[in-house]
């Protein structure tokens, strides 16, 4: 049971490329989140999904697009990068909303130059 | 949104020592979570706990939801445990968690 997988680990983009960081998890959950993480920042909400072809904003949305086509993946989309998009990003699951247990990814490490 | 404040936000310890790490929050919780973020960056889950208290080792938590607070107990400190500690608290009717901003613990040899 691989859980939650996150790729790429590691990327390092130009200013003005568009990248995909990809999601897939494998617990049937319904409940998929994106998170990012700066210094002193604990981890900011930046989109999720509570089901397949639903989603909504979370408190970073800016600069960034997701989908979900699937219940098993939810890729984040960088559309045009910028180096206030350094980061670590987080990709986590959910059975069903706040309430329930919630589990991480691995990270990506993103640096925009 | 709820409010989550964690503290302290910086202890270094000797290893063998014990410490108590605080989780407070704004709102009525359904379930809170505490996390250990490793020094290599992975967030691994160490507690689930809506109320009461569990145990797992040298671990241990309680959240008392009624007065919006919970505890991480370290017991016997080891420079493994070293990291950044987060808790989570989540509600029924919120699809996400909100995080405290950490507590960075560096236990030292």
């Amino acid at each position: 049971n691989a859980g939650v997988t996150q790729t790429p680990k590691f990327q390092v983009l130009k200013t003005g490329q568009s990248m995909t960081l990809q999601c897939a998890q494998d617990m049937n959950h319904e409940y998929m989140s994106w998170y990012r993480q700066d210094p002193g920042m604990g981890l900011r909400l930046i989109h999720y999904s509570v089901g397949a072809g639903i989603t909504d904003q979370g408190e970073v949305p800016n600069g960034y697009n997701v989908s979900r086509s699937t219940t098993e993946d939810f890729p984040l989309r960088l559309l045009s990068a910028a180096p206030s998009q350094t980061s670590v990003y987080f990709c986590a699951s959910n059975l069903r909303g706040g309430n329930t247990e919630a589990f991480f990814g691995q990270g990506t490490r993103l640096t925009v130059v | 949104g709820i409010q989550v404040e964690q503290s302290p936000p910086d202890l270094i310890l000797q290893e063998g020592a014990n410490s108590t790490l605080r989780c407070n929050f704004s709102d009525s919780v359904n379930n809170l979570q505490w996390f250990h973020q490793n020094p290599w960056g992975q967030l691994i889950n160490l507690f689930y706990i809506p109320s009461g208290t569990k145990q797992n080792g040298r671990l241990s938590a309680t959240t008392v939801a009624t007065e919006r607070y919970s505890l991480l107990y370290i017991s016997s400190s080891q420079t493994t445990d070293s990291g950044v500690y987060f808790c989570a608290p989540g509600m029924s009717g919120y699809s996400t968690l909100t995080f405290g901003k950490g507590t960075m613990l560096l236990v030292s040899p």
